[in-house]
């Protein structure tokens, strides 16, 4: 059972216009959501996080929006750039859980065309 | 600087062997994680430990062991038993403290022969 789903496996954007990457989750004890950016064959990098204290976390270009009562978060990219163009995924770390373990939905991979 | 490295970049191994990745991290982080990737999916949790001496079997533990003798260091073997080994492995940590995410290593692409 995918406690964290994204549901679009893949998202093609024209460079200069708006990314949105969704994620649903169904483990109303998630308390924290992050995204990474993976490259092939490189390890995934750190992005952006929100509390679930909060609707919506901004970073330069990046932006997450979480709705806790449709139990769902995107992340918003603008403007696409073709570097952007990448795997996303969206993890989840549940209040009851020790440390930082996460779970990871099965990723978004992103085209921005040049 | 601070980092995760694992080694090595790419692995081949004879179908029966047993084969060790390694993963060293000098963050000064408690918990490390070992992950699978395979072609298409999302990382699968394989082991992790919050602590020196104390592990815990991920969603996906049958086939791999692992040891954590020194904070810095986690390594994972992958067994005979494993009956579909090839995949992309990573391995990450993080500090205990919540609210932290995980840094990962460049991960090591695993080929059985």
């Amino acid at each position: 059972d995918q406690q964290v789903k994204q549901n679009s496996p893949s998202l093609s954007v024209q460079e200069g216009r708006i990314s949105i990457l969704n994620c649903d989750y169904t483990n109303s004890m998630f308390d924290y959501f992050l995204w990474y950016k993976k490259y092939p064959a490189e390890g995934p990098t750190f992005l952006i996080s929100i509390s679930s204290i909060k609707d919506k976390n901004e970073d330069g270009r990046f932006t997450v929006f979480l709705n806790k009562s449709a139990k769902h978060l995107s992340l918003h990219i603008v403007p696409s750039q073709p570097g952007d163009s990448a795997v996303y995924f969206c993890a989840a770390r549940a209040l009851n859980n020790a440390g930082n373990m996460l779970t990871f939905g099965g990723g978004t991979r992103l085209m921005v065309k040049p | 600087d601070g980092g995760i490295t694992q080694s090595p970049k790419y692995l081949f191994r004879k179908e029966g062997q047993n084969v060790t990745l390694s993963c060293e991290q000098n963050l000064n982080h408690d918990a490390m994680y070992w992950y699978r990737q395979d072609p298409g999916q999302g990382l699968r949790l394989i082991y992790y430990s919050q602590i020196v001496n104390d592990f815990q079997k991920g969603d996906i533990a049958e086939g791999y062991s692992v040891s954590r003798e020194k904070k810095e260091s986690f390594p994972l073997t992958v067994t005979s038993a494993q009956k579909n080994p090839t995949a992309f492995y990573l391995c990450a940590s993080t500090p205990t403290s919540r609210n932290n995410e995980q840094f990962f290593g460049p991960g090591t692409r695993l080929t059985v022969l």
